[in-house]
């Protein structure tokens, strides 16, 4: 029973554009969303986060979205740049208990 | 300084063998994890340990037994290992409370051939 979904597994970006992943969850209880990012041979680290009483948290070239009447957040990159290329994972907690994942998706900045 | 680091990277092993993986964390966390991400790369929970207790133990077979002998210290032992056992392994710490993010480690490749 995945409560994290990512249900784009690739995304291929022009350098420079926006780039939009996506991720979609079940359960409403869940009160603290992130991203991370991974690369090939290494853990995911942590890249932006947002607190359920939020609907937008900018970092940087990176906006996270939380829509919660839809159970959807949304990472939004931009410019992108090469060095983006990644693998990025939604997560979510209830009471920071635990994290639950979604699959991922490969994202791909092509010069 | 490497945050969480875990031992070993890359383990070859053959079916029924027993092994372990080390973590430790010197973030200060009172909360450890280990997740498994399989062939799908589906990160999933396995257990949680906070303050060396264990809070949460996800439906996974008891031949995995995690040990914490401090709260810095959160290490896994598998027994009778099986080929459905290969995935990569990610230890990962974090703070007590509701509005923080989990580090994680390098993660470690096991391979039971």
């Amino acid at each position: 029973d995945q409560q994290v979904k990512q249900n784009s597994p690739s995304l291929s970006v022009q350098e420079g554009r926006i780039s939009i992943l996506n991720c979609d969850y079940t359960n409403s209880m869940f009160d603290y969303f992130l991203w991370y990012k991974k690369y090939p041979a290494e853990g995911p680290t942590f890249l932006i986060s947002i607190s359920s009483i939020k609907d937008k948290n900018e970092d940087g070239r990176f906006t996270v979205f939380l829509n919660k009447s839809a159970k959807h957040l949304s990472l939004h990159i931009v410019p992108s740049q090469p060095g983006d290329s990644a693998v990025y994972f939604c997560a979510a907690s209830e009471g920071g208990n635990q994290f639950y994942f979604g699959t991922g998706t490969s994202l791909t900045v092509i010069p | 300084d490497t945050a969480v680091s875990q031992t070993p990277k890359y383990l070859v092993t053959q079916m029924g063998n027993d092994k372990s993986i080390k973590c430790e964390q010197n973030l200060g966390h009172d909360t450890m994890y280990w997740y498994k991400q399989d062939s799908k790369k589906f990160l999933k929970i396995m257990f949680s340990y906070n303050n060396k207790e264990l809070i949460i133990n996800e439906t996974v077979p008891n031949r995995f037994s995690p040990k914490s002998p401090d709260k810095a210290h959160l290490n896994l032992h598998i027994n009778s290992l099986e080929l459905g056992d290969s995935a990569v392994y990610f230890c990962a710490s974090s703070r007590r409370g509701v509005d923080t993010e989990a580090f994680f480690g390098q993660g470690t490749r096991l391979t039971v051939v």
